[in-house]
């Protein structure tokens, strides 16, 4: 069967602090890997996505994630968090001839100042 | 770049009353889904449709039907809203794999029903 995990309900971290929201997945065959943030009361935005080649993808907002295969993780990464960070973020998982993505249940970032 | 739209940001029903929910992409996507969104649960999925007139069942069918008359159009029908269907509904769409194709998502519609 085909999951995902987000182990960390939440994640707390204090502006201008590297932040890391951690994902991990189990499927059958190449996996391609997505993270998507989502603001209250709005829908999900795209960030990145991992499909092949280099291990470490950069995504919008400054937002970057590191694909490790023999871990099967992708966890989401930024150098510097800002306030505006805060948001609630997704992983998902698809893999090719699958009908859908498989979502985790969502981390929620906040970012103090 | 893609846009999804959501017919509703809020609709508030009562208890057995019928709930369309509509959603228009301008992408000429070929997949169109529909997800709810629960505290605690993550996104789960309702119905996705690959193609005009085709559809097929998600994790969470039950209570929900889907009509997909148009490529950029994707309707979500309650038939009978109940107290246990409020909840946040996201539409989203991708272009030709359901699988591994970037979704684009509208901006949810937030439906209460009483």
């Amino acid at each position: 069967a085909q999951s995902v995990a987000q182990p960390e309900d939440q994640v707390n971290v204090a502006e201008g602090n590297p932040l890391t929201v951690k994902c991990t997945y189990s499927v059958s065959g190449n996996p391609y890997l997505f993270w998507y943030v989502q603001y209250p009361n709005r829908g999900l935005q795209f960030l990145l996505k991992y499909i092949t080649g280099d291990n470490l993808v950069k995504g919008s907002y400054g937002f970057e994630a590191e694909f490790n295969k023999s871990q099967t993780s992708f966890h989401l990464k930024k150098p510097s968090a800002l306030v505006s960070d805060s948001a609630l973020y997704f992983c998902a998982v698809g893999v090719y001839n699958f009908n859908k993505f498989y979502f985790g249940s969502g981390t929620k970032l906040n970012v103090k100042p | 770049d893609v846009k999804v739209t959501q017919s509703s940001r809020y609709l508030v029903k009562r208890t057995g009353e019928k709930v369309f929910l509509e959603c228009v992409q301008d992408m000429d996507h070929e997949n169109m889904f529909w997800y709810r969104q629960d505290p605690g649960l993550g996104l789960r999925l309702i119905y996705f449709s690959y193609d005009v007139k085709m559809k097929e069942k998600g994790d969470i069918p039950e209570g929900y039907s889907v009509s997909r008359e148009k490529k950029e159009r994707f309707s979500l029908i309650l038939e009978s809203a109940s107290t246990n269907q409020t909840s946040m509904y996201l539409c989203a769409s991708s272009l030709a794999s359901p699988s591994t194709d970037t979704q684009y998502f509208g901006p949810g519609t937030r439906l209460t029903v009483l």
